[in-house]
């Protein structure tokens, strides 16, 4: 089946760690997004990208970092720097733009601080 | 500043019966209003898109609506059962300033519903 994967379900950080988030997808689309979700707030972009080897911050890039290398992938790492990383990450994919695109969601990872 | 509110933040019915959830936007230049449905946990998934030219559009029991001129949109859910209960996300999507394709989204909070038998 065609979808989005999101690993790990659950991720537990230690202080002054760095951790990733994995995001594979094999709907073949070339644009992905990475977003924050807390409670009683809208989703927020931390980055995307829209072609293999190239990535734009969104709206809250600070603290965080990704890579293309492959299509289908596209890991998000939470840094030591992120002060507040407890949340819902979602990865998202979406068909070539023509402006109606819709997204496709991973199930999300829920990121906490121990 | 764009900005979509949705109201209520959260609902509780009983199934069977319908509900409507608000969505009210200042996001300018407007391109499309889509709605998710977010299972508790999950991913949102796409129920419907709305562009500046339409007023009504169906997807099964649900039922969205789009006045442009007064930047408001609704989402109406007939005849509730146990698996609407969800987080209703509303997201608009603005032109991008040059043209291209890619224009900005911006995310309500959602409304929390929640169907009791």
């Amino acid at each position: 089946d065609g979808g989005i994967t999101q690993s790990p379900k659950y991720l537990f950080r230690k202080e002054g760690q760095n951790v990733t988030l994995s995001c594979e997808q094999n709907l073949n689309h070339d644009a992905m997004y990475w977003y924050r979700q807390d409670p009683g707030q809208g989703l927020r972009l931390i980055y995307y990208s829209q072609i293999v080897n190239d990535f734009q911050k969104g709206d809250i890039a600070e603290g965080y970092s990704v890579s293309r290398e492959k299509k289908e992938s596209f890991p998000l790492t939470v840094t030591s720097a992120q002060k507040n990383p407890t949340a819902f990450y979602l990865c998202a994919s979406s068909p070539p733009a023509g402006g109606r695109e819709k997204l496709f969601f991973g199930s999300g990872t829920q990121l906490s601080v121990l | 500043k764009n900005q979509v509110e949705q109201s209520p933040q959260s609902l509780i019915i009983l199934e069977g019966k319908n509900c409507t959830l608000q969505c009210n936007y200042t996001v300018s230049p407007f391109s499309n209003l889509r709605w998710y449905k977010q299972d508790t946990g999950r991913g949102p998934v796409s129920l419907t898109i709305m562009t500046f030219s339409e007023n009504t559009k169906s997807n099964g029991r649900y039922t969205a609506t789009l006045d442009a001129d007064t930047k408001q949109s609704s989402l109406h859910i007939t005849a509730s059962q146990l698996s609407d209960s969800a987080s209703y996300i509303c997201v608009v999507r603005t032109f991008n300033a040059g043209g291209t394709s890619y224009g900005k989204l911006t995310f309500g909070q959602g409304t929390i519903l929640t169907v009791h038998p």
